[in-house]
């Protein structure tokens, strides 16, 4: 596709459900990232891959959440047990490069905004 | 730890204005920086970077930031906003080559508003 896409857009969850959000990287494109935004705050890092390997998932808040791509494209993240602190646009991002990150530009998803009452 | 402060959550301008929105960084090695613009229902979009050599870096649409390592601050300028430039700007910092250089460290934003 032209760019990042992510699904759904927009997401209500009862606290206690599990949810999974979607993110179709650009084709071909090698990086993938999560990320999380809270209300009024900056997106917070939560993990990377590189293809199908996940390099990096130490920004996870907690064990609820759970990310994949097993195939080196399209990503899953997972949350389960959601609670009302897990309210947040939910951000994925993709770069051609495997490394060498400020040299290739990230491409960011619109986002999925998740709200759990 | 790398952290950035931006001063000011939001900044109204009126059209044709010139703006500066503040970034600082703290961090204990170089690094690079970065300004990201989201625009109404849209994605985050790089707006420009500083990797290395010229502190002053520029945009195609008339942006300016300039690094001072020694105020540790990349705050970003334009000399006349369009209506158009109404978004949210972030700054971003990320760690030199190796390491964890893919990890980017946001500041709050700053909502730019530029009225008619």
């Amino acid at each position: 596709g032209a760019g990042v896409s992510q699904s759904p857009r927009y997401k209500v969850a009862k606290r206690g459900q599990d949810v999974a959000l979607r993110c179709d990287p650009i084709s071909g494109h090698v990086s993938l990232f999560w990320y999380q935004q809270a209300l009024g705050q900056g997106p917070e890092f939560l993990t990377y891959f590189q293809n199908e390997a996940q390099l990096d998932k130490s920004g996870l808040p907690s064990d609820r959440f759970f990310a994949e791509r097993p195939e080196g494209s399209v990503s899953t993240l997972k949350i389960q047990r959601t609670q009302q602190e897990d309210s947040a646009v939910y951000l994925c991002a993709s770069s051609l490069a495997g490394r060498g990150f400020h040299v290739s530009p990230l491409h960011f998803g619109n986002g999925t905004r998740l709200t759990v009452t | 730890a790398q952290s950035v402060t931006q001063l000011d959550s939001q900044v109204p301008v009126f059209e044709e204005a010139p703006v500066e929105l503040r970034c600082n960084y703290s961090s204990s090695v170089s690094v690079y920086l970065f300004w990201y613009v989201q625009y109404p229902n849209q994605g985050l979009q790089l707006l420009l970077k500083y990797l290395s050599g010229s502190t002053l870096v520029e945009s195609i649409n008339g942006f300016e930031a300039e690094f001072n390592k020694s105020q540790t601050s990349f705050h970003l300028r334009k000399p006349s906003v369009h209506i158009s430039d109404t978004a949210e700007y972030f700054c971003a910092v990320s760690g030199p080559s190796g390491g964890s250089n893919y990890k980017l460290t946001f500041g709050k934003g700053t909502l730019l508003t530029v009225n008619p």
